[in-house]
Formats: structure tokens, sequence, C-alpha cells
């Protein structure tokens, strides 16, 4: 079975600070890998999905994050925060050939200005 | 493109009771999903519908359960409402191709259980 572990419930960042948030995947096999964010009250969105071309995927708004299988990781960065990226962000892993894909805790981003 | 929409926004219940919950689908999508997201968790898998048969189940009792109609429109019901049912429930859809699909998801629906 697959599964995500998001490092830190919270992180806190400053207006135009490196965002880092980290998510280390399970999976016997390279997995579908994605990132989705969820602003309060609403569904989420997604940001970025790595499905096995290149390791360095680019997504919306500006994030980026990089599939590394020596450390079953799949970090997502974006280099300069705004303040609307303050939201929560989840990672989430699905097995080849399977349509469902089991999210993780969630990681609360905070921007400070 | 209308995108997921759900209904109702809000909704409030008592232990014991029965509610459904409604998800339309993005045009031309064929596959729902329906998740419970709890405060401060993940979105946990309830059940997926696929041209309008059950597809994937999550760990949830059978008192949870769903339909997807020829257009492709959902409904999630539970039966029996528990405290613990208490929560934001996202219905996600999506059009299968390849080996994975993208899924979008409807605003969600908070209930709570009084």
């Amino acid at each position: 079975a697959q599964s995500v572990t998001q490092l830190g419930s919270h992180v806190s960042v400053s207006e135009g600070a490196l965002v880092l948030l980290r998510c280390n995947y399970s999976s016997s096999v390279p997995p579908y890998l994605f990132w989705y964010v969820q602003y309060p009250n609403q569904g989420l969105q997604l940001l970025l999905k790595y499905t096995s071309a290149a390791t360095l995927v680019k997504g919306i708004n500006g994030f980026e994050a990089e599939f590394k299988k020596s450390e079953t990781s799949f970090h997502l960065t974006k280099p300069s925060a705004h303040m609307s990226d303050a939201a929560e962000y989840f990672c989430a892993v699905s097995a080849r050939g399977s349509y469902i894909p089991t999210f993780g805790r969630g990681t609360s981003l905070i921007v400070h200005p | 493109e209308t995108g997921v929409t759900q209904s109702p926004t809000h909704l409030i219940k008592t232990r014991g009771q029965q509610v459904t919950l409604r998800c339309s689908s993005q045009s031309g999508h064929n596959t729902v999903s329906w998740y419970q997201q709890a405060l401060g968790q993940g979105p946990q898998f309830i059940f997926q519908y696929y041209r309008e048969e059950e597809n994937g189940r999550g760990n949830f009792p059978p008192r949870f359960s769903g339909l997807q109609f020829p257009n492709y429109s959902s409904e999630l019901n539970v039966n029996a409402l528990e405290l613990d049912d208490s929560a934001l429930y996202l219905c996600a859809s999506s059009y299968r191709t390849g080996e994975t699909s993208e899924q979008y998801f409807g605003p969600g629906t908070r209930l709570t259980v009084t």
C-alpha cells in the first residue's frame, strides 16, 4: 500500500523567503505523486504532478517539486513566498493503474509580512 | 467549462439521522470520488464510481453509500449519523485516461452532527 508522510504540520516563512514543504512517500514501485493546495473554505486544487517523465516538475503559481527516488521524497518548493500562498498543502500518492490517491495529513503554510 | 459543484454548502444534522450530499461532476468526466476530511486532517477516501459502478472503497462502514447517475452526477448517503461523521465531504471528478487521472475537487459540504 502507498502512503505519504508530510513533515511538519505548520511551516512559517517570511514574504519573499524560500518555501520548502516536505513529503516522503512509501511505495514498492515508482508511484504517481501529487501536490494539492487548499485555501480556506475551498476544495483542493492540483499544483503539480509527477508521472515518471521529468523528475523536476513545474506547477502553477511558481511552485515546483523534485522526485528523488533514492530519498523517496517529493518536496515542494517556491523561491519566493507571497502572502497569497498561505494555505494548506497536501501531498498525495497513487499506484500505477490506480485512480485513487492517498493523501498526507497536510502542511499549513503561514506567510508573514 | 463548468467545474465540480456540491450541495448543500453546509448542513447540520442530529445523531441517528440520515443525510444525502450531492455532487455535479465537471463536464465530460466519467469518474467521481468522495472523500471525508476531518478538521486538521487530509482527505480520506470513501469510495469511487466509474461509469455508474463502484470502483473502489476505503475503510468506511456500509452506512456510507453512494450512487453515480447516467449524467455522471453523484450522491453520498450516510445513514445513522454519528458525531464523528462531522467533517468536510469532498467530491472529485476525473476522466480516466492512461494509468492515472487528475482529480478536480468541488468546494465541499460541511456536515455537522450534533
